[in-house]
């Protein structure tokens, strides 16, 4: 059980570039998350998805896309990356049946310059 | 909606000292309330949760929380921390009808020698 993967674990970006940030749970999860963490700020939700094929904006969309297809699979894509982009961005999934407990990856540190 | 507050941005103690980590939260609705522990370069792992019962909770390493409704507060505590527990810890709620958790900025804890 691998529980949540991130890929990649770094990225430097230049600005107007774009990049997908993947992530896959295999716990079965119907809930999964996308937050970024910039210091001394806590965690921020970006997306999020109740299952495959249903996504909704968090707190900070702007500037970013989510796609979920399958169950295992939500993809993070920013378009046009800008330097307010670079940040710690995580993925998280959680189950109703665990309160919503929910279960980090390793995160994605991502630069743009 | 709901909000977090953790009164302390960092702090510092000695091995082998009592530590409390405060956190407070504001909603309108009934919550579950949980604290997260953040090592260096990881991803966030779960420490305790409150969800409902007993207001005592007692987590991993030793870590327990207390469930203040009154005061609407959750402060975390340890009777005695390791040089391993140096973390970034974060207090985190969910409102009962949800799946979204909403995240203090987080509290530094450092335990010198």
């Amino acid at each position: 059980n691998a529980g949540v993967t991130q890929t990649p674990k770094f990225r430097i970006l230049k600005i107007g570039q774009s990049m997908t940030l993947q992530c896959t749970q295999d716990m079965n999860h119907n809930y999964m998350y996308w937050y970024r963490q910039d210091p001394g700020m806590g965690l921020k939700l970006i997306y999020y998805s109740v299952g495959a094929g249903i996504t909704d904006k968090g707190e900070v969309p702007n500037g970013y896309n989510v796609s979920r297809s399958t169950t295992e699979d939500f993809p993070l894509r920013l378009e046009l990356a800008a330097p307010s982009q670079t940040s710690v961005y995580f993925c998280a999934s959680s189950s109703w049946t665990s309160f919503h407990e929910q279960f980090f990856g390793p995160g994605t540190r991502l630069t743009v310059l | 909606a709901q909000s977090v507050t953790q009164l302390d941005s960092q702090v510092p103690v000695f091995e082998e000292a009592p530590v409390e980590l405060r956190c407070n939260y504001s909603s309108s609705v009934s919550v579950y309330l949980f604290w997260y522990v953040q090592y260096p370069n990881q991803g966030l792992q779960l420490l305790l949760k409150y969800l409902s019962g007993s207001t005592l909770v007692k987590g991993i390493n030793g870590f327990e929380a207390e469930f203040n409704k009154s005061q609407t507060s959750f402060h975390l505590r340890k009777p005695s921390v390791h040089i391993s527990d140096t973390a970034e810890y974060f207090c985190a709620v969910r409102p009962g009808d949800g799946s979204r958790l909403t995240f203090g900025e987080g509290t530094q804890l450092t335990v010198n020698p």
